[in-house]
């Protein structure tokens, strides 16, 4: 079974609009890190978001938000107000602390921005 | 200077050849990983490394072999390349398990085309 299933290959927002990119998960693992990753097309990745499977609130880091449901496994990134330069390959990762510690990513989600 | 840096950036290289691709990093990380990525598919582990003395492989080790040759040098092998090995390589780093997010930390990626 996939670890990370990310639904949306594509998804297309309007420029100051809000946008979802979802992302589920799969572990028995209590412990666990579920991460967002931005890769533009230069091709670098980008750390965005972390939320620890014991944190209580979602977190947020700018325009960026996770929306936690663990009982759902479901760690959805929120893009509030996107920018042309939001346009971008956007990565769900998760990390299992007890079980091997390794890092699984999702297959992505293309996002464009339309001004 | 990038934290995580990789080399080469770019190899075109045709069936048959050894290519090693190299990796270098300043963050004194202990964990150290080689991934690939292919359209579509996401980021596949190859190899990963939690000190010097410790290898492992990941989901897609077949055809490649790693070495790590100091805390803060891992190395990525392709014995014989073949063409289905054409993806844009990278190297990450992490901190150990404990640290509140242990975020990957990626170098820029090396592209590999094998003619």
């Amino acid at each position: 079974a996939q670890k990370i299933t990310q639904t949306q290959p594509g998804m297309f927002v309007q420029e100051k609009e809000a946008v979802t990119l979802d992302c589920t998960y799969d572990t028995s693992d209590p412990s666990y890190g579920l991460f967002w990753y931005k890769q533009p097309s230069s091709g670098e990745m980008i750390f965005l978001i972390y939320q620890g499977s014991y944190d209580q609130q979602n977190a947020t880091e700018g325009r960026y938000s996770l929306n936690f449901q663990k009982a759902r496994k479901s760690a959805n990134l929120v893009i509030s107000a996107s920018q042309l330069g939001d346009s971008a390959m956007y990565f769900c990762a998760m990390r299992e602390i007890n079980t091997g510690n390794q890092f699984y990513f999702g297959t992505g989600t293309s996002l464009t921005v339309i001004p | 200077d990038a934290d995580v840096t990789q080399t080469p950036r770019n190899r075109i290289t045709k069936t048959g050849k050894r290519i090693m691709l190299e990796c270098s990093q300043t963050k004194g990380h202990d964990r150290m990983y080689w991934y690939r990525q292919d359209p579509g598919l996401g980021l596949q582990l190859i190899y990963y490394s939690f000190d010097v003395k410790d290898i492992n492989k990941g989901e897609i080790s077949d055809g490649y072999s790693v070495s790590r040759q100091a805390q803060a040098k891992f190395s990525l092998s392709l014995e014989s390349a073949i063409p289905n090995q054409t993806a844009l390589y990278f190297c990450a780093t992490s901190e150990a398990t404990g640290q509140r997010t242990g975020e990957l930390f990626f170098g820029e990626g090396s592209r590999l085309t094998v003619l």
